[in-house]
């Protein structure tokens, strides 16, 4: 089965930097790839997300690039503001598959300093 | 996107007995899935919720333990059998739409 890679593990920058969480992912059969964002005593929410047939998707301060042949994928977070502050989680999932199934990665814990 | 309850959103128990958690969804929805996430953790799926039919187990969780029940397309149902102290968890239930997945505000479990 698929196994997703994600890297850092914790990750901290100050109010108005950037911020790059890297995924990587093993089967070629993957076509869409969520990312996901869990404050502290709530459900995951999925923030963005982005399909094997495009290259980058943006939306306000968050985008997403995906290298298809390398496997890899990044969420980048622009101009960071506290609020931030979260777990992201990066999935992969083959979406012609009938199980439909995510395969998560371990997640990062983001901190924004003030 | 669907609006997605579950109940209890949180329960005590005592080991050896039996938490049955509900998921409930305000539109039909073809796939529900139920995860767990221990402390720190990611997201671990259970089983893909099958209306009409058995549940799909993961690697490592038996329907004996986890027996899943999916009546209908708007309603499932996890129940956490026989409960030690490592089962107290995060159970999250997750509804497809199209291809993206969202989920319920979770059920914490605590077992003593």
């Amino acid at each position: 089965g698929e196994n997703v890679e994600q890297h850092p593990s914790t990750l901290s920058v100050q109010e108005g930097d950037s911020a790059v969480i890297k995924c990587t992912y093993s089967d070629s059969a993957s076509n869409y790839f969520p990312w996901y964002k869990q404050e502290l005593g709530k459900r995951p929410q999925l923030i963005i997300d982005i399909r094997s047939n495009v290259g980058e998707k943006k939306d306000q301060r968050i985008a997403v690039t995906l290298n298809k042949t390398a496997k890899h994928f990044s969420l980048h977070i622009t101009e960071t503001q506290p609020e931030d502050s979260a777990v992201y989680f990066c999935a992969a999932t083959d979406r012609g598959s009938t199980l439909g199934r995510l395969y998560f990665g371990r997640g990062t814990q983001l901190t924004v300093w003030p | 996107s669907a609006v997605i309850s579950q109940k209890p959103s949180r329960d005590i128990c005592q080991r050896g007995t039996s938490l049955t958690i509900q998921c409930q969804v305000d539109s039909q929805v073809t796939m529900m899935f139920w995860y767990r996430q221990q402390p720190g953790q990611s997201l671990t799926l259970i089983a893909t919720a099958n209306q009409g039919s058995e549940a799909t187990y993961e690697s490592g969780f038996v329907i004996d333990k986890f027996p899943i029940s999916r009546p209908n397309l708007t309603f499932s149902t996890l129940t956490v059998s026989n409960m030690s102290p490592e089962d107290s968890s995060i159970y999250l239930c997750s509804v497809g739409e199209g291809e993206a997945q969202y989920f319920g505000p979770g059920t914490r479990l605590t077992v003593l």
